[in-house]
């Protein structure tokens, strides 16, 4: 597609319960980030990819949260045993090179993915 | 954590006013940028503007930044309804892009 695509959009599960969500960027991104988003607050950093690897990883709250992006397209965030803490919009977001690369650093970011803990 | 802090954090305004956002931060930037969100929606990129730049124009979109006092502006020029959305400034610093908590602004038909 021609947007980043996050899926499910929206995700009820229950205390303990583990969660994927998905992030599909646009074609070509080489950096991928993941954002997590509570009500009335800005975008908060969790992870950073660029290409397969995880370049930075320092905003992961704990080691219940892991992600990864094997094949340097898409990338899959990883909630184990979730907490009613955890919800929030969690937000994907990609560029063509990283903030620091030959693009402008703008990011494009998709609709998100709506994660309730009950 | 948030580097950027915006003010105000809401604004209400009419139809053809000027809007006026400002954003502090407190570590070295590579650029600073504006991002848009309606509400449920994703952030849409507004403008970057360089650290060793000081104004930059696009559109009703007017982004001043003044290193020294590590702070911006996003002016609106005419504010149209359709303006309304939460309003978010982000510092890049080396890959990290970090967000501010943002100004939410109604422009009232």
């Amino acid at each position: 597609g021609a947007g980043v695509s996050q899926t499910p959009s929206n995700k009820v599960t229950e205390k303990g319960k583990y969660v994927e969500l998905r992030c599909d960027p646009i074609s070509g991104h080489t950096a991928l980030y993941w954002y997590r988003q509570s009500l009335g607050q800005g975008p908060e950093f969790l992870i950073y990819f660029q290409g397969t690897g995880a370049a930075d990883d320092s905003g992961l709250p704990n080691d219940r949260f892991f992600a990864v992006r094997p094949e340097g397209s898409v990338s899959t965030l990883k909630i184990q045993r979730t907490e009613r803490g955890d919800s929030a919009v969690y937000l994907c977001a990609s560029s063509l090179g990283g903030l620091a690369g030959a693009n402008t650093g703008e990011l494009f970011f998709g609709e998100g993915s709506r994660l309730t803990v009950l | 954590s948030q580097q950027g802090e915006e003010d105000p954090q809401a604004l209400s305004i009419q139809e053809g006013e000027n809007a006026t956002m400002n954003c502090s931060y407190k570590t070295s930037i590579n650029n600073l940028q504006w991002y848009r969100q309606n509400s449920g929606r994703g952030l849409v990129h507004l403008i970057l503007i360089r650290s060793n730049e000081r104004e930059k124009h696009s559109g009703r979109l007017r982004v001043t930044l003044d290193t020294s006092k590590k702070s911006s502006s996003l002016l609106i020029t005419a504010s149209r309804a359709a303006d309304t959305a939460s309003y978010f400034c982000a510092t890049g610093a080396g890959n990290m892009l970090t967000f501010g908590g943002g100004t939410r602004l109604m422009v009232k038909p």
